[in-house]
């Protein structure tokens, strides 16, 4: 069963850049989408965009100016920073495969990971 | 605000049915047969229960279905059981873009 796990620091200072990585587990990142989801606190789920595999991506257009994904086939993982972070980019982070070859329906999921943005 | 809405919450007894509904508008819900539900236990991770409206992963029992109707995509599962209890949520295909409903908490009387 594929294994998803998101992990950087839980607290960002505003203005500066947020970084996660999502290790991928019992199975290949290739031929794949991987996609950033992100729930706010008390608020519903929020697209971030995807990564292809072979590194092409698209975001989020309210998110798309902050946003840069990229993808690390050697060490199976994939990785999100969103740039000049206020307060309103607290949430729970996930990271998510695409199911079978298209990048509309998530089909694995990680436990998330909590980012705070306060000084 | 969610750009899909959902019902804040649902519930039924054990082996009744229940149908959790998401709204979405003609960019979204209403032009594509992209819509997916996904389960939430709290504190795990989301789990794909339906994709394209009406399939279901394999796994996901058939006491969970998905249809649309217009702007309007529902969730409906039958046969209710206690780990049924979770939140649920829509999302739609909506031009290079994904949305996300608000969510459901389903809970099981």
């Amino acid at each position: 069963q594929v294994q998803l796990q998101e992990s950087g620091p839980g607290l960002v200072k505003p203005s500066e850049t947020l970084s996660l990585t999502c290790i991928v587990s019992s199975g290949s990142i290739s031929n794949h989408y991987w996609s950033w989801i992100r729930q706010p606190p008390g608020k519903g789920l929020e697209w971030i965009g995807y990564i292809y595999y072979s590194g092409t991506t698209d975001y989020n257009p309210s998110l798309k100016t902050r946003v840069t994904m990229s993808v690390d086939m050697s060490k199976n993982q994939f990785s999100l920073k969103v740039s000049s972070v206020t307060a309103a980019d607290t949430a729970v982070y996930y990271c998510a495969r695409g199911y079978g070859y298209s990048w509309v329906a998530l089909d694995y999921w990680g436990q998330g990971a909590l980012v705070t943005v306060s000084s | 605000q969610s750009a899909l809405t959902q019902p804040p919450s649902a519930s039924g007894s054990p082996g009744q049915s229940v149908t959790i509904s998401c709204t979405g508008t003609s960019s979204d819900v209403g032009s594509y047969k992209y819509v997916s539900w996904y389960q939430h236990h709290p504190g795990k991770a989301p789990k794909l229960m339906i994709y394209e409206v009406s399939k279901r992963p394999s796994g996901v029992p058939d006491r969970f279905s998905g249809s649309k109707s217009g702007n309007t995509a529902s969730l409906t599962v039958s046969g209710l059981q206690a780990e049924d209890e979770a939140d649920y949520y829509c999302s739609s295909y909506a031009g290079s873009n994904i949305v996300f409903g608000g969510g459901t908490k389903l809970t099981v009387l």
